[in-house]
């Protein structure tokens, strides 16, 4: 069956360092990778959507790489800052105009000032 | 332009009782997708909705159903309320496209005793 796997551990480093989560898929070949932000007690909000044919999506402060043989993406926050304190989920979909989207179960980020 | 909207946030039921949450999509959106996200896990996809059908569905049993109204709004709901079924109930609107990027709500914290 379809596993997708994020570091299950929080991830803690220092204001102004570089945070990379890492996203694991088995059983699976995306078209499209999503990355998501989920606060305490809100939803989860969209950040990055990356396609299986780009190696590398850039917004503001935030990268993101797709390997698709290594079956893996990373999400890597530059200059971190405590507001980037928060659950990263990943969300790789496969192609065809379908709803499920299947998440993984996120990694914790804290950034301390 | 007000994005998803739930109701209520927070309820508190009983084992055995019914459960109705309701969810207003974002304007300009069509399809509704719902998920149930328990407590350090990823949302957890039930079913999603587009032109008041069911369109396709995750491994939950029918106690929760769903429907979705002219106006794209919906509703989930679950009967024989388990106390496993406390968890943060999203809702999640979007457009039928292969990427399909959601916006979520804040969600419907649900807590069975």
């Amino acid at each position: 069956s379809q596993k997708i796997e994020q570091n299950s551990e929080a991830l803690n480093i220092q204001e102004g360092k570089t945070a990379t989560l890492t996203c694991n898929y088995t059983n699976y070949s995306p078209a499209y990778l999503q990355w998501y932000r989920q606060d305490p007690g809100r939803g989860p909000v969209f950040l990055l959507l990356i396609r299986e044919n780009e190696k590398e999506k850039r917004k503001e402060r935030l990268k993101v790489t797709f390997d698709t043989t290594l079956k893996q993406s990373l999400f890597h926050i530059t200059a971190s800052q405590p507001a980037d304190s928060a659950t990263y989920l990943c969300a790789p979909k496969g192609s065809g105009n379908t709803g499920k989207l299947i998440f993984g179960q996120g990694t914790t980020l804290q950034v301390k000032p | 332009d007000a994005g998803v909207t739930q109701s209520p946030t927070h309820l508190i039921k009983t084992r055995g009782q019914q459960v109705t949450l309701r969810c207003s999509p974002k304007s300009g959106h069509d399809t509704v997708s719902w998920y149930q996200q328990a407590l350090g896990q990823g949302p957890q996809f039930i079913f999603q909705y587009y032109e008041e059908e069911e369109r396709q569905r995750g491994n939950f049993p029918d106690r929760f159903s769903g429907h979705q109204f002219p106006n794209y709004s919906s509703e989930l709901n679950v009967n024989a309320l388990l106390l496993g079924d406390s968890a943060l109930y999203l809702c999640a609107s979007g457009t039928p496209s292969g990427a399909n990027v959601l916006t979520f709500g804040a969600g419907s914290r649900l807590t069975v005793l």
